[in-house]
């Protein structure tokens, strides 16, 4: 069965400071696929990246970069000087075929919470 | 952007009430989602549609809950008679096609938040 395990239930930052994220999953497959989720206040998960079981190219988007090491099954997120509008709860999902069909397995997320 | 689109995004209601949330995805998607999530934790799968096929309903407590997609486009899920641990949020989302391979990226909706009294 496949497990999604985010260790960190709540960060607390300063503002400008760099901040980690960490995402360790379980699957027996061998092509999966991973995302990392935003979801504000407002409630609305917004989706932030996705990435192949075969690419563990990192990948970094302006202050957000991506960590995948199979090595280790883990999918680290990562946000350079932080702001204030980073302030969320971050989700790490992990999707894989079943029964035919994609089925999507989410961590518990990590509150971030950026102090100015 | 296309969004999906969800409503009411409040409910409050005693139990025993009888309750409906409803979806629209974004537009020429195949797949549609229902997901609860309890306040400090990560959304569950309770529905998947493929068109308007259920293909996934295995965690539905399908003694209350109930859903429906007949056109393969909009999508409601009721709750009869709803209980005081329903209370949550109800999040809808859908994706192009359900992945064969596991890839496609869901998109979800403003959430519907469901207070039972």
């Amino acid at each position: 069965a496949q497990k999604v395990t985010q260790a960190q239930t709540e960060i607390s930052v300063v503002e400008k400071e760099d901040v980690t994220l960490d995402c360790v999953y379980e699957t027996r497959d061998t092509t999966y696929y991973l995302f990392w989720y935003k979801q504000p206040p407002s409630g609305e998960l917004v989706f932030l990246i996705r990435r192949n079981s075969f690419d563990e190219q990192n990948e970094i988007s302006g202050r957000y970069s991506w960590n995948f090491q199979k090595s280790t099954s883990s999918f680290n997120f990562t946000i350079t000087a932080s702001q204030v509008v980073d302030s969320a709860v971050y989700f790490c999902a992990l999707s894989e075929v079943s029964g035919g069909y994609q089925k999507v397995t989410f961590g518990t997320g990590t509150k971030l919470q950026v102090i100015p | 952007e296309a969004e999906v689109a969800q409503s009411p995004r409040y409910k409050i209601t005693e139990k025993s009430q009888a309750v409906a949330f409803w979806c629209d995805p974004i537009s020429g998607h195949a797949t549609l989602y229902w997901y609860r999530q309890i306040l400090g934790q990560g959304p569950e799968l309770l529905v998947q549609f493929q068109d308007e096929s259920v293909v996934d309903d295995s965690q539905l407590p399908k003694d209350r809950f109930s859903a429906e997609r007949l056109k393969g486009v909009d999508s409601t899920l009721k709750i009869q008679p709803a209980e005081l641990g329903d209370s949550a949020m109800y999040l809808c989302a859908s994706s192009l096609e359900g992945g064969l391979a596991g890839s496609d990226t869901q998109y979800f909706g403003p959430g519907t938040r469901l207070t039972v009294l």
